[in-house]
C-alpha cells in the first residue's frame, strides 16, 4: 500500500520568509496529491492539490511542485504571515475509485512576527 | 453553505463504556469517510461509505469499531468497550461523487477514555 513521509516535523520562520515542506510517496500509481492545513481545534482544510499530469500549481502565495520520477512533492509558501501558523498535512491517493487518502505525519509551521 | 458537522465536539468516557460519534455530511455529498487522528500523528483512515454500496471497512482497527450510514446521509461511528488507546480525534469527511478526491472535513470529535 501507499506510504507517505513528510519533513520537517516542525518549521519556524520569520514573517515574510518562505517555507517549504516536502513529502515522498511510495506507490508510483498514486496520482492525486492534496495539501491540508489544520488549525488548532479544527478539522483539516484543503488548501491546494495537484494531479500527476502537471508538475506545478500555484494559488497566490501557495505553490505545490511534483516530481513523479523521484516520487516526491513539496508545498511552498511565500511571504509567510503569522496566520499561516498551523499544522500542514500532505496526502496521496489514486484518483480512481475509492479515494482513501494516505496522509503524512504533519508539519507544524510557526511564523513569528 | 453548511459544512460537515460532528457531534459531540468532546467526549470523555470511562474505559469499557461504549460511545457513539455522529457525522452530518455536506448536503448532496454521497461519499463519507471516517479518520482517526492520534496526538501528534497524521490521519488514519477508518471506513468509507459511497452511496448505497457496501462500505469499505478495511481501516477499522478492531471489531470493537463499527459504523453505519442511514439514508445515505448521517453516519454514526460506534466504539464498544472503549480502551485508553482509543483516545484520539475522530474526523469525518465527505465529498461529491463526481469530485470524490476533494474531501471536506468536519471539526472532529475529541475522545478521551479514562
Amino acid at each position: 500500500g501507499e506510504n507517505v513521509e513528510q519533513h520537517p516535523s516542525t518549521l519556524s520562520v520569520q514573517e515574510g520568509d518562505s517555507a517549504v515542506i516536502k513529502c515522498t510517496y511510495s506507490d508510483s500509481a498514486s496520482n492525486y496529491f492534496p495539501w491540508y492545513k489544520q488549525e488548532l481545534g479544527k478539522g483539516p482544510q484543503l488548501i491546494i492539490d495537484i494531479r500527476s499530469n502537471v508538475g506545478e500549481k500555484k494559488d497566490q502565495r501557495i505553490a505545490v511542485t511534483l516530481n513523479k520520477t523521484a516520487k516526491h512533492f513539496s508545498l511552498h509558501i511565500t511571504e509567510t504571515q503569522p496566520e499561516d501558523s498551523a499544522v500542514y498535512f500532505c496526502a496521496a491517493t489514486l484518483n480512481t475509485g475509492f479515494q482513501k487518502l494516505v496522509f503524512g505525519t504533519g508539519t507544524r509551521l510557526l511564523v513569528s512576527p | 453553505g453548511a459544512g460537515v458537522s460532528q457531534s459531540p465536539s468532546n467526549k470523555v468516557t470511562e474505559k469499557g463504556k461504549d460511545v457513539e460519534l455522529r457525522c452530518d455530511p455536506i448536503s448532496g455529498h454521497t461519499a463519507l469517510y471516517w479518520y482517526r487522528q492520534s496526538l501528534g500523528q497524521g490521519l488514519e483512515f477508518l471506513i468509507y461509505f459511497q452511496g448505497n454500496s457496501a462500505p469499505d471497512k478495511s481501516g477499522l482497527p478492531s471489531d470493537r469499531f463499527s459504523a453505519e450510514r442511514t439514508g445515505g446521509s448521517v453516519s454514526t461511528l460506534t466504539i464498544q468497550r472503549t480502551q485508553q488507546e482509543d483516545s484520539a480525534v475522530y474526523l469525518c469527511a465527505s465529498s461529491l461523487r463526481q469530485e470524490r478526491e476533494t474531501q471536506y472535513f468536519g471539526p472532529g470529535t475529541r475522545l478521551l477514555v479514562l
